[in-house]
C-alpha cells in the first residue's frame, strides 16, 4: 500500500534558524513521484518541487533544498535561514500508480 | 500565465441548504480535480476529469455531491442538501497532461462553513 508520513505535526522555530521537515514514504512501484507543496495561512497550495523516482540527487533552490534517499524511503525538505514568511503547512505527497497520497502535513512556525 | 480560479472564496449556509462551486483551470490543462481539505488534514480527492470526462470519483459521495465539466474548460461541484460534516475548504486543481505524475496546480479554494 502506499502511504507518506510527515511524524512532525508542528515545528517551531525562531528566525534565521535552519530547519528540516520530514518525508517518509512507502511504495512497490519503481516509478514514481514525490512532491512538496505549501500552504500558507490564505489556504492556496503552492507547488515546491516535483522529483521522479529514478532522479536521486539532491536540489536546491534557493534557501530551500530537498534530499532524496531512496535507501530509507525519504524526501526531506530544509530550509536554511528561515523567515517568519515561511510560516506555513507544508505537505509532501506520493503519486504512485496514478494516485496522489498526501501526508497529514507539518505546520512550520517561525518566530521573529 | 493565469493561475486556477475558484469562487466563490468563502460561503456560509445551514444544513440542508444546496451550494455550488466554479473552478477554471489554467488554459490548456486536460486534467481537473476537486479535493475536500477539513482543517487539519490532507486534501482527499473527490473527483478526477480529463477533458469532460470522469477518470475517478471514488471518494466522491454521490449521494448528495455531484460535479461535472461540461466542455471540457471549467467545472462545477454541487452539493445538494449540506451537512454539518461538508464544512471543509474545497480546493481545485489542473494539470497539463493525462492522467498521474503530473504536477497539479491549486486555485485559492473555496471555504465553506455548514451551520
Amino acid at each position: 500500500a502506499q502511504k507518506v508520513t510527515q511524524a512532525q505535526t508542528e515545528i517551531s522555530v525562531v528566525e534565521k534558524e535552519d530547519v528540516t521537515l520530514d518525508c517518509v514514504y512507502e511504495t512497490r512501484d519503481t516509478t514514481y513521484y514525490l512532491f512538496w507543496y505549501k500552504q500558507p495561512p490564505s489556504g492556496e497550495l503552492v507547488f515546491l518541487i516535483r522529483r521522479n523516482s529514478f532522479d536521486e540527487q539532491n536540489e536546491i533552490s534557493g534557501r530551500y533544498s530537498w534530499n532524496f534517499q531512496k535507501s530509507t524511503s525519504s524526501f526531506n525538505f530544509t530550509i536554511t535561514a528561515s523567515q517568519v514568511v515561511d510560516s506555513a503547512v507544508y505537505f509532501c505527497a506520493l503519486d504512485s500508480n496514478y494516485q496522489l497520497i498526501w501526508g497529514a502535513g507539518t505546520k512550520l512556525i517561525i518566530k521573529p | 500565465e493565469a493561475g486556477v480560479a475558484q469562487s466563490p472564496r468563502y460561503k456560509i449556509i445551514e444544513k440542508r441548504q444546496s451550494v455550488a462551486f466554479w473552478c477554471n483551470p489554467i488554459s490548456g490543462h486536460a486534467t481537473l480535480y476537486w479535493y475536500q481539505q477539513i482543517l487539519g488534514q490532507g486534501p482527499k480527492l473527490l473527483i478526477q476529469f480529463q477533458n469532460n470526462g470522469v477518470v475517478d470519483d471514488s471518494q466522491l459521495p454521490k449521494d448528495r455531491f455531484s460535479a461535472e465539466r461540461l466542455k471540457g474548460v471549467d467545472s462545477t461541484l454541487k452539493i445538494q442538501p449540506a451537512k454539518l460534516e461538508d464544512s471543509a475548504v474545497y480546493l481545485c486543481a489542473s494539470s497539463l497532461g493525462g492522467r498521474g505524475q503530473e504536477t497539479q496546480y491549486f486555485g485559492p479554494g473555496t471555504r465553506l462553513l455548514v451551520l
